[in-house]
């Protein structure tokens, strides 16, 4: 079963270091999401792109966070530099978005831990 | 805007009891809607979806029906187990929004033996 593949499962870092998650959605899956979520909440949208190109990113903290997705495939989210209020659980999400088929499918995610 | 409303969790059960979790939305427009479940350190797994008024979705003996006329769709399962214990979320998608998926914060079942 094709799946979201997400890396690194965890990852600790300093806090005014530079980290960054990379994301593979599944194959064909034009649209694809960064999600965050924090401990005991729901997930909250970073960013979306529709191939390369990003169609929402209202929500994303560009003074510190950036995304990119170069080639329409797999996708990059950094953060530089990171702060303590940054540890979350950040998810990856990829959808079809053809007919009824809007689902969003989900990879294992990265947790970040910063200290 | 958008906007998923829970029940607050986390919601306590034996083993065979049967579970109710509300789920109300707000949407600009006639969304889809989805239930999600996250087992502990992992991502979202989709549980069960409805596209449309009436429709009722289902899986793993979870089901969830499409209420437009009082904005719910409440997750339901006749006889719960201990492997069910998880966090259920509530999402809705639609096109005025992009299709980007709205999240309620989520509900935590804990089913004892």
């Amino acid at each position: 079963e094709a799946e979201v593949a997400q890396s690194p499962r965890y990852k600790i870092t300093e806090k005014s270091q530079a980290v960054a998650f990379w994301c593979d959605p599944i194959s064909g899956h034009a649209t694809l999401y960064w999600y965050r979520q924090i401990l005991g909440q729901g997930p909250e949208l970073l960013v979306q792109f529709q191939d390369e190109s990003v169609v929402d990113d209202s929500q994303l903290p560009k003074d510190r966070f950036s995304a990119e997705r170069l080639k329409g495939v797999d996708s990059t989210l950094k953060i530089q530099p990171a702060e303590l209020g940054d540890s979350a659980m950040y998810l990856c999400a990829s959808s079809l978005l053809t007919g009824t088929n809007t689902e969003a499918f989900f990879g294992q995610g990265t947790r970040l831990t910063v200290v | 805007g958008d906007s998923v409303t829970q029940m607050e969790g986390p919601v306590t059960l034996s083993e065979e009891a049967f579970l109710t979790i509300n789920c109300t939305y707000t949407a600009t427009g006639y969304p889809s809607l989805f239930w999600y479940v996250q087992y502990p350190g992992e991502g979202l797994q989709l549980l069960l979806k409805a596209t449309k008024a009436d429709d009722k979705g289902s899986n793993k003996g979870f089901e969830a029906t499409y209420r437009k006329e009082t904005t719910s769709f409440h997750l339901e399962k006749g006889s719960v187990q201990v492997s069910d214990s998880a966090v259920y979320f509530c999402a809705l998608s639609e096109a005025g929004g992009s299709y980007i998926p709205t999240f309620g914060r989520g509900t935590s079942l804990i089913v004892h033996p």
